[in-house]
């Protein structure tokens, strides 16, 4: 299995709504991955969790909030989400230490109105 | 802040003729470099991959170039497809011995019948 699951494939809610993007690989990657990415536009780093530990945070809003609860899932809870927040959510993996590929997920299409 | 790439070009090529995609880098201490193809409505895939010890990487139809000297990194694509058309990325291991992979601006390809 070389794939990165996400769910929903799409998602529109409002700005009070709270809502969580799922994510789950078994490969047995111990490095995960949410990159924001706007329409053509490149993808943005979000977090990175490592070993189930956050490992990188790029500054993101408080109203974005990870969750890595095993070594196979990745959760982005939304909550209080501004219009400039739609975009594409997209999930990766990789396998543990530097310079390893990346395997992306094909992303949630998440609209905020 | 940390930069890779142009602005979005489009690159159009005829279909069998060779295709070159170029990325420029902007930090000199980055040791990886990871060329993905995105398609419309998907996430990035990986296409291949150089580390900073090499100069010259060859897949199935692609190469990449790796010029340190002027922080330059190109994909060739040999024999172009119809089924290649698509927004190339090339991204970079900023920080070496992390997991911060910086995406560059990306080019779009179109491959002309």
């Amino acid at each position: 299995d070389t794939e990165v699951t996400q769910t929903p494939k799409h998602l529109v809610m409002g700005m009070t709504n709270k809502k969580s993007l799922k994510c789950e690989q078994h490969m047995g990657h111990r490095a995960m991955y949410w990159y924001k990415q706007k329409a053509k536009k490149p993808p943005e780093l979000m977090f990175v969790y490592s070993y189930e530990k956050l490992s990188i945070n790029e500054s993101v809003p408080s109203r974005f909030s990870p969750e890595c609860p095993n070594s196979s899932l990745l959760n982005l809870h939304l909550h209080a989400l501004q219009p400039e927040d739609s975009a594409l959510y997209l999930c990766a993996s990789s396998q543990a230490g530097a310079n390893e590929k990346l395997f992306f997920g094909s992303g949630t299409q998440l609209s905020v109105l | 802040g940390e930069s890779v790439g142009l602005h979005l070009p489009t690159l159009s090529v005829q279909e069998g003729d060779n295709s070159i995609i170029n990325c420029a880098y902007s930090n000199s201490a980055s040791d990886y470099f990871i060329w993905y193809k995105q398609e419309s409505g998907k996430g990035p895939q990986f296409i291949i991959d150089i580390r900073s010890n090499m100069d010259k990487r060859q897949g199935q139809r692609v190469t990449v170039l790796l010029n340190k000297t002027v922080k330059h990194l190109s994909l060739q694509i040999a024999a172009t497809q119809p089924g290649d058309s698509a927004v190339y990325f090339c991204a970079e291991n900023t920080t070496s011995g992390t997991y911060k992979y910086i995406f560059g601006t990306g080019t779009r390809l179109k491959v002309l019948a």
